[in-house]
């Protein structure tokens, strides 16, 4: 069935250094990809996402890319900072089916 | 109150009680949905409604009853659950079905003993 894959499960990066999490999906006619960020106790937050006919997108320090080709879209975190220290998932809106499908999550420590 | 409210935010119910989870969204959103979140697991998708009919039952068992009385409000009756239906069970909403952005309310810590 369709699904998503999220490496890694977990990532330390120093402050100040890049973080990138990447996913991969299977339904090539998926034509939507958010990325949430969770922190402790809360729910997942809606941080960017980008549509199938861009891509690239980047706002502030977040950036998304999208490679349509080879089915994979990557999350990438410049000048990571502690608050940036959460749990990350990727999504992909699968036609078949119609719904979002969700990686199973990076733990994202930034060590200051 | 704005966004996507749950409550109760922790939850600890026997096998055999009853008791209900319940979400509101104040986006003036048309569809809602409930996900179950399970440790180190991807989250996932229970079921669906869109303007108060549901559109998706994903192979939920029968101990999971949802109801959507209106458009702002869902609710998630919960009967002779397992012990292994312990996880955050999350609420989001939308404003059309199954496409777009999902907002997520801060989830109900559920415990099964």
């Amino acid at each position: 069935g369709e699904n998503v894959e999220q490496h890694p499960s977990t990532l330390s990066v120093q402050e100040g250094d890049s973080a990138v999490i990447k996913c991969t999906y299977s339904d090539s006619a998926s034509n939507y990809f958010p990325w949430y960020k969770q922190e402790l106790g809360k729910g997942p937050q809606l941080i960017i996402d980008i549509r199938s006919n861009v891509g690239e997108k980047k706002d502030q320090r977040i950036a998304v890319t999208l490679n349509k080709t080879a089915k994979h879209f990557s999350l990438h975190i410049t000048e990571t900072q502690p608050e940036d220290s959460a749990v990350y998932f990727c999504a992909a809106h699968m036609e078949y089916g119609n719904k979002l499908v969700f990686g199973a999550g990076t733990i994202l420590r930034v060590k200051s | 109150e704005t966004g996507v409210t749950q409550t109760p935010r922790h939850l600890v119910m026997g096998m055999t009680n009853k008791k209900s989870l319940k979400c509101e969204q104040h986006l003036g959103h048309n569809a809602m949905y409930w996900y179950k979140q399970s440790a180190k697991k991807p989250l996932e998708l229970m079921f669906v409604y869109s303007l108060e009919e549901r559109v998706e039952n994903n192979s939920v068992p029968s101990r999971f009853s949802p109801e959507c009385p209106n458009s702002s409000h869902l609710f998630l009756h919960l009967h002779t659950l397992q012990p292994e239906d312990s996880a955050l069970y999350l609420c989001a909403s939308s404003q059309d079905a199954l496409a777009g952005e999902q907002y997520f309310g801060p989830g109900t810590r559920l415990t099964v003993t």
